[in-house]
């Protein structure tokens, strides 16, 4: 699987929208793009997910550029309850597995 | 549905005992996972089932490392003897058809003295 690049922390305030950036320069066509997220002594929880287009959910919105080397997560409207350590992992649809990265720490301020 | 099952939360032993954990997955689920999370090596996959069947056990450390999943509704993993490196949190989760949309549990915080 194509290896990611993600920075490891950054901030948003409350309220306004958080744009994750993550890099995946080798990603190959089969390869789709997953976040995760992981809350503070909590298991991972899944967020979305896409291959070519970009994708939205109850949670958050995922943009990928058309050479699909890199992709945006989106948490519209960031809460105190976001902060977490968020995961970029790219996955061929024929593995199984996910490999996990060191992540993203978002910090939502008030 | 519960989501993934695990227990013990906590469990404090002594360096050369044996330390079991127990997962439950989601029902109707195919796939289970055993994740490893520490603060030096992050989230590694140590082993996974499909259909009870053990797919992929790179991931597990050394011989002292086993796990089983004898019907669809449990899995253990079972460290012995255990040695204080083994100290991690460790995470169970389950999945559909082999979906990456990976279900989580709360995880099991494992301390060997």
């Amino acid at each position: 699987d194509a290896k990611t690049t993600q920075p490891p922390s950054m901030d948003c305030a409350e309220g306004r929208a958080a744009n994750l950036p993550c890099n995946h320069s080798t990603i190959s066509g089969n390869e789709y793009v997953y976040w995760y997220r992981q809350i503070h002594s909590q298991g991972p929880q899944y967020i979305i997910h896409g291959l070519k287009n970009n994708e939205t959910n109850e949670m958050a919105s995922l943009i990928i550029t058309e050479d699909r080397k890199s992709s945006t997560l989106i948490l519209p409207h960031a809460t105190l309850r976001d902060t977490a350590v968020y995961y970029c992992i790219v996955r061929s649809g024929s593995a199984r597995q996910l490999t996990f990265g060191s992540g993203t720490q978002l910090t939502v301020l008030p | 549905d519960a989501g993934v099952i695990q227990s013990p939360r906590h469990e404090v032993t002594e360096m050369g005992q044996e330390v079991t954990l127990r997962c439950k997955p989601i029902s109707g689920h195919d796939y289970l996972f055993w994740y490893r999370q520490t603060m030096m090596r992050g989230l590694e996959l140590l082993i996974y089932f499909n259909n009870n069947v053990p797919i992929d056990d790179s991931g597990m450390p050394e011989d002292r490392f086993s796990a089983k999943m004898p019907n669809a509704s449990f899995s253990t993993l079972k460290i012995q003897p255990s040695e204080p490196r083994d100290s991690a949190v460790y995470f169970c989760a389950s999945s559909t058809q082999g979906k990456g949309e990976q279900f989580f549990g709360p995880g099991t915080r494992l301390t060997v003295l």
